[in-house]
C-alpha cells in the first residue's frame, strides 16, 4: 500500500509548455517532501525539496507548491525542454524517519 | 571521481539460482540502500544499513539478503527463494540513515530471470 500517490502515470507536453504532476498523501508525521528525476536507465537523482513551512519552492524552472491542509504537494516545470524528458518520483517522509515513501512516478515526454 | 558504482549493469539469471548484485560507494556515506524498481511501483525499500556490520530489512526483504562489511561495500543477493526477481534494482547511499539526508543513487542494475 503505497503511502504517497502520485499523478499522472505519465504527461506529453510541448515545449514551452507547463507540466503538472500531482502527489498526495495521508500520514500527518510527514514533513519532507522530495522529488527525485530519473532518466532512462540512470538511477534517480534530487531535484528539489520541500518542507511544510513555507507553501512553495522555485529552483529555476522547477517548482513545488504545498498545500498542507489537503496534504498534497505538486511539481510544476515551467517551460519545459526535450532535456527536461525523464521520471520523476515524489517522496515523503517524517523528520525522525531513516525511509523515504516514494509515489509511483511521473514519466514526463517533452516534444520539440 | 565520487559515486556511486553498480555492477553488471544487465544480469540474466536461471530460475532457482542465487546471485549477487554488487554496490560500491566512495562518497564515505555510513548509510547505503537497496531498492527494487518496477514499471508503475515507483521506489521500494528492500534493506537499508546504518553503518557497517549493521542492517535492517525494508519493506520488502523476503528472499534477499545482504552484508556489510566494509563502510564502502553493500552487496545485494537476490535468492532463489524470491519469487518475482525480475526488476530493476537501485543502490543508493547517504551521509547518515536519516531520511533527510539526500539519497545518491546508483545507475542501477536489471536482473531478468530466464
Amino acid at each position: 500500500q503505497q503511502q504517497v500517490k502520485q499523478s499522472p502515470q505519465s504527461l506529453i507536453v510541448q515545449k514551452g509548455g507547463i507540466s503538472i504532476i500531482n502527489c498526495a498523501y495521508e500520514n500527518t508525521a510527514f514533513d519532507y517532501f522530495p522529488w527525485y528525476q530519473q532518466f532512462p536507465g540512470k538511477g534517480p537523482a534530487l531535484l528539489i525539496a520541500i518542507r511544510p513551512d513555507v507553501s512553495e519552492k522555485k529552483e529555476g524552472r522547477f517548482t513545488i507548491s504545498f498545500n498542507k491542509s489537503a496534504k498534497q504537494f505538486s511539481l510544476h516545470i515551467m517551460d519545459s525542454q526535450p532535456g527536461d524528458s525523464a521520471t520523476y518520483f515524489c517522496a515523503a517522509s517524517g523528520s525522525n524517519d531513516y525511509k523515504l515513501s516514494f509515489g509511483a512516478g511521473t514519466t514526463v515526454t517533452v516534444r520539440a | 571521481d565520487g559515486g556511486i558504482t553498480q555492477s553488471p549493469k544487465y544480469l540474466f539469471r536461471k530460475e532457482g539460482q542465487n546471485v549477487t548484485l554488487s554496490c560500491e560507494q566512495n562518497l564515505n556515506h555510513d548509510a547505503m540502500y537497496w531498492y527494487r524498481q518496477d514499471p508503475g511501483q515507483g521506489l521500494r525499500l528492500i534493506y537499508y544499513s546504518q553503518i557497517v556490520n549493521d542492517f535492517q530489512k525494508g519493506d520488502i526483504a523476503e528472499g534477499y539478503s545482504v552484508s556489510r562489511e566494509k563502510k564502502e561495500s553493500f552487496p545485494l543477493t537476490v535468492t532463489s527463494a524470491q519469487k518475482n526477481p525480475t526488476a530493476f534494482y537501485l543502490c543508493a547511499s547517504s551521509i547518515q540513515a536519516r531520511s533527510t539526508d539526500t539519497q545518491y543513487f546508483g545507475p542501477g542494475t536489471r536482473l531478468t530471470v530466464l
